[in-house]
This record gives C-alpha cells, sequence and structure tokens, in this order.
C-alpha cells in the first residue's frame, strides 16, 4: 500500500493556461475524489469517480474545469483558461468497496496550483 | 445538507498540556463523523472516525473523539500533547448510509504547541 500519490506536488502557470494534474489512487480502491483547499479554508467537494464513471460533481466545477478515468485507475484535472481565483491546492482521495457503506477516503500530498 | 462548525479557528496550548477541539455539525440524517490532520504542505491524515457504536473514538497519535447525538458534537482531545502535534485540524461529516458521498469539511483548527 503505496498510498494515494499526486503529481506534480507543485505548479506555476500564467493566467489563461492550461493546467493537467494527475492522481494515482491506493491500488484497488475503485472510488476516487478530487477536493480544492484554498488558503485557510477547509477541502470543498469537486466530483468524484466510481471505477471510470464521474458519478457526481460540484457547482465548483466550473465548465474550464473537467475530470477524467478513462480506465478507472488514475484520474485527472485539467483545468483551462487559468484565473488567478484557480490558486488552491487540489487535493485527490481514495476510498476502498468495503462492506457496507462505510467510506474512509484517503487523501494524496496535493498538488499546490499558483496561477499568476 | 450537511454543515460542519469548529468552533475555535486557533488553539495555542503549551506543550504536556491537555487539548479540546470543538466540532459541532448539522445534518437532516445520519452521518459518519471524522477528524484528519494536515501538517504544512502536506494532504491530510485521517486521525480518527466515528460510524457507529461506542460514541467514544480512540484514533491514531493518542487523539479521542466523543460523538454527542443530542449535542450534534464531535469534539477531538487529547490529554498532553506534544509539539509534533502542532498543525491544522479539520472535522467532517458524511451522510451514512450511502457510500461514495462528499466529505463536508469545516474550516479547520489551527493547534499551536509551545514548549
Amino acid at each position: 500500500d503505496t498510498g494515494v500519490s499526486q503529481d506534480p506536488r507543485h505548479k506555476i502557470t500564467k493566467r489563461g493556461q492550461n493546467v493537467t494534474f494527475r492522481c494515482d489512487p491506493i491500488s484497488e480502491h475503485n472510488r476516487l475524489y478530487w477536493y480544492r483547499q484554498t488558503l485557510g479554508q477547509g477541502p470543498e467537494f469537486l466530483t468524484y469517480f466510481q471505477n471510470e464513471a464521474q458519478l457526481e460533481k460540484s457547482r465548483l466545477l466550473s465548465d474550464r474545469f473537467s475530470a477524467e478515468r478513462p480506465k478507472g485507475s488514475f484520474s485527472t484535472l485539467e483545468i483551462q483558461r487559468t484565473e488567478q481565483g484557480d490558486s488552491a491546492m487540489y487535493l485527490c482521495a481514495s476510498s476502498p468497496v468495503g462492506s457496507g457503506s462505510t467510506d474512509t477516503q484517503y487523501f494524496g500530498p496535493g498538488t499546490r496550483l499558483t496561477v499568476l | 445538507a450537511q454543515s460542519v462548525t469548529q468552533l475555535d479557528s486557533q488553539v495555542p496550548v503549551f506543550e504536556e498540556a491537555p487539548v479540546e477541539l470543538r466540532c459541532n455539525y448539522s445534518s437532516s440524517v445520519s452521518v459518519y463523523l471524522f477528524w484528519y490532520v494536515q501538517y504544512p504542505n502536506q494532504g491530510l491524515q485521517l486521525l480518527l472516525k466515528y460510524l457507529s457504536g461506542s460514541t467514544l473514538v480512540k484514533g491514531i497519535n493518542g487523539f479521542e473523539a466523543e460523538f454527542n447525538k443530542s449535542q450534534t458534537s464531535f469534539h477531538l482531545r487529547k490529554p498532553s500533547v506534544h509539539i509534533s502535534d502542532t498543525a491544522e485540524y479539520f472535522c467532517a461529516v458524511t451522510r451514512s448510509g450511502q457510500a461514495g458521498t462528499a466529505l463536508i469539511f469545516g474550516k479547520g483548527t489551527t493547534l499551536s504547541v509551545s514548549s
């Protein structure tokens, strides 16, 4: 069990550029979540996958944001035409299929995005 | 919908003193409750969780929390803190009985332990 990994850890970009982040969940975890955390706030939910299906999206996920999980393993989060307000830590979490509906989420180290 | 209120944004405490970080939640349905810790520039690490059963939950690093349904609270406690406990602590809630739901987090409490 190597934990959830995210790449890159840090990204600095100029306003208007596109960025893509990657998340590798814990092996055999079929649920994957993306959250955004701004300075001084708790994480806020963005979107959720079960296997390759994107089952839920937050209203925070504007049309400039797109997430994929094509083979039900790793996931990517792309932000197009970045804005300064997109500067945040982007966290990925995964959870296993367990008995019942227990759904403990395990978080990666995050990708810190700075938009200049 | 669920919501979480962490009543203290900052808690300064001396080493070896006891500490309590307060968390209240609001929900019209049954919930699961979690405490996570975040060290600087790192992701979140699960401290403990309440799913059902005993209302006193023990977690890692000597932390424990008590679920109080009547007061809708889930306060985190440690009898004696260390310098290394300095971090941001987040209380979170999710709807029980429904897998794959988002965690709703509070705004966090910064615990600062000094010698």
